[in-house]
């Protein structure tokens, strides 16, 4: 089944203490993205990727890491984690160069973040 | 810079009622790409349609319609004879080809079609 698999579903956390989100899509998918929805602000880009070895910033990247050393994991890495951090987050991948070729994407199941 | 506007924030209709879900956007950029996205209570987001700049047509699939208006840089979505399973989260988003492949979402309309 082609899916977007994102790992924990939930995670609850303290101050400081590195965590890493997994992201992995079996569709072959150039383009991968991470995603932050918050109450009454909707989705924001955190980072994206078009292919291996290639990311850069969205709209809010601050606090956040990210690495595409294979095609289909696109892993979150929160080195020093911070109550504002606390959210819903959202992977998504999609074929070419993405959105902005009109791609959809595709998404996972989401990883509910709560950081003490 | 690139704008999505939801103003509905949350919008309850009975049953088989239609309801219209408002989505205005702004870019300078000619060739854009505008998409629904919707959000059920379990949480996933699931694809509902896509539309780029120089296509102005409606659609409609099923009790699903869509109107693209560029003259009010509209994309609205609207649900005819609502069901309870309509009840959702709906996204409109907006990708700019210039943009750096960014791709910005509006805050979302919550709606509950309630039986």
């Amino acid at each position: 089944e082609a899916q977007v698999t994102q790992n924990p579903r939930y995670l609850i956390t303290v101050t400081g203490k590195k965590l890493t989100v997994t992201c992995s899509q079996n569709m072959n998918h150039e383009y991968m993205s991470w995603y932050r929805q918050d109450p009454g602000l909707g989705l924001r880009q955190i980072y994206y990727s078009m292919n291996v070895e290639v990311t850069d910033k969205g709209d809010v990247p601050e606090g956040y890491k990210v690495s595409r050393k294979e095609k289909r994991n696109f892993p979150l890495i929160l080195e020093s984690p911070s109550p504002n951090q606390t959210s819903l987050y959202f992977c998504a991948s999609s074929f070419g160069r993405g959105p902005t070729e009109g791609e959809k994407l595709f998404f996972g199941s989401g990883t509910q973040l709560s950081v003490l | 810079a690139q704008k999505v506007t939801q103003a509905q924030t949350e919008i309850s209709v009975v049953e088989k009622e239609d309801v219209t879900l408002d989505c205005v956007y702004e870019t300078r950029d000619t060739t854009y790409y505008l998409f629904w996205y919707k959000q059920p209570p379990s949480g996933e987001l699931v694809f509902l349609i896509r539309r780029n700049s120089f296509d102005e047509q409606n659609e409609i699939s099923g009790r699903y319609s869509w109107n693209f208006q560029k003259s009010t840089s509209s994309f609205n979505f609207t649900i005819t004879a609502s069901q309870v399973v309509d009840s959702a989260v709906y996204f409109c988003a907006l990708s700019v080809l210039n943009t750096g492949n960014q791709f910005y979402f509006g805050t979302g309309t919550s709606l509950t079609v309630i039986p």
